[in-house]
């Protein structure tokens, strides 16, 4: 089956870019989805890409899928100290169900 | 538009114990969807609702877990009797049909097993 991995942590200065990688090993999975929890919250979407894709941008937030690599990043430009979450990737395990499967999380602080 | 509920927030009990927790979905949602996050290790799938009927259970961990979904609407998530190791955080996620489109999650319950 599908397994999604990241790396725990990450640490920027305000204003600059942050990059979270995330590395997935079923090809066929056929959307890969970024979801932000902050402190005390649900998990909210932040934004996704479908597989034939491999980059989408949305204001601050650029993902780029990399099918061959099997590899997503989400780029946040102009880091603001609100950013400051945890950031889980998750893919579509389209097999019978439309199960997510998640990655860890990656948690963001923000220095001011 | 009210989002997925769930209930209790926090939940505290001893092993051995029963708990029962709620999931509102969004109304009108079919799908209907369980998490579980263990000890800030990955979110993994527990079992998928369309409406009353259960989709897919593979996640279930074992069969001190019982969950339903009467009537389509509500879902509850049983743990009978509870052990140490299912202590973690329970999301639901509702969904308005099966495809890609996005899972909306609730704030999850934090279970605690002493």
């Amino acid at each position: 089956g599908e397994d999604v991995e990241q790396s725990l942590f990450l640490s920027v200065r305000e204003g600059d870019s942050s990059v979270i990688n995330c590395t997935y090993t079923d090809s066929s999975s056929t959307y890969l989805y970024w979801y932000k929890q902050e402190p005390g919250a649900g998990l909210q979407l932040l934004t996704y890409i479908f597989s034939n894709m491999d980059m989408k941008q949305d204001q601050r937030l650029t993902v780029l899928l990399n099918k061959k690599d099997k590899h997503l990043s989400l780029r946040i430009a102009d880091t603001q100290t609100g950013d400051s979450a945890i950031y889980f990737c998750a893919a579509l395990e389209g097999s019978g169900t439309y199960k997510y499967i998640f990655g860890t999380g990656t948690r963001l602080k923000v220095l001011a | 538009e009210a989002g997925v509920t769930q209930f209790p927030s926090h939940s505290v009990i001893e092993k051995g114990q029963t708990v029962t927790l709620r999931c509102d979905p969004i109304s009108g949602h079919d799908n209907l969807y369980w998490y579980r996050r263990v000890m800030g290790k990955e979110i993994k799938f527990l079992l998928h609702f369309v409406k009353e009927s259960k989709q897919d259970e593979s996640g279930m961990p074992n069969n001190r877990f019982l969950a339903e979904r009467t009537g389509g609407t509500y879902s509850t998530l049983k743990v009978q009797p509870a052990e140490l190791e299912d202590s973690g955080v329970y999301f639901c996620a509702s969904s308005q049909d099966g495809n890609y489109n996005e899972q909306f999650f609730g704030p999850g319950t934090r279970l605690t097993v002493l």
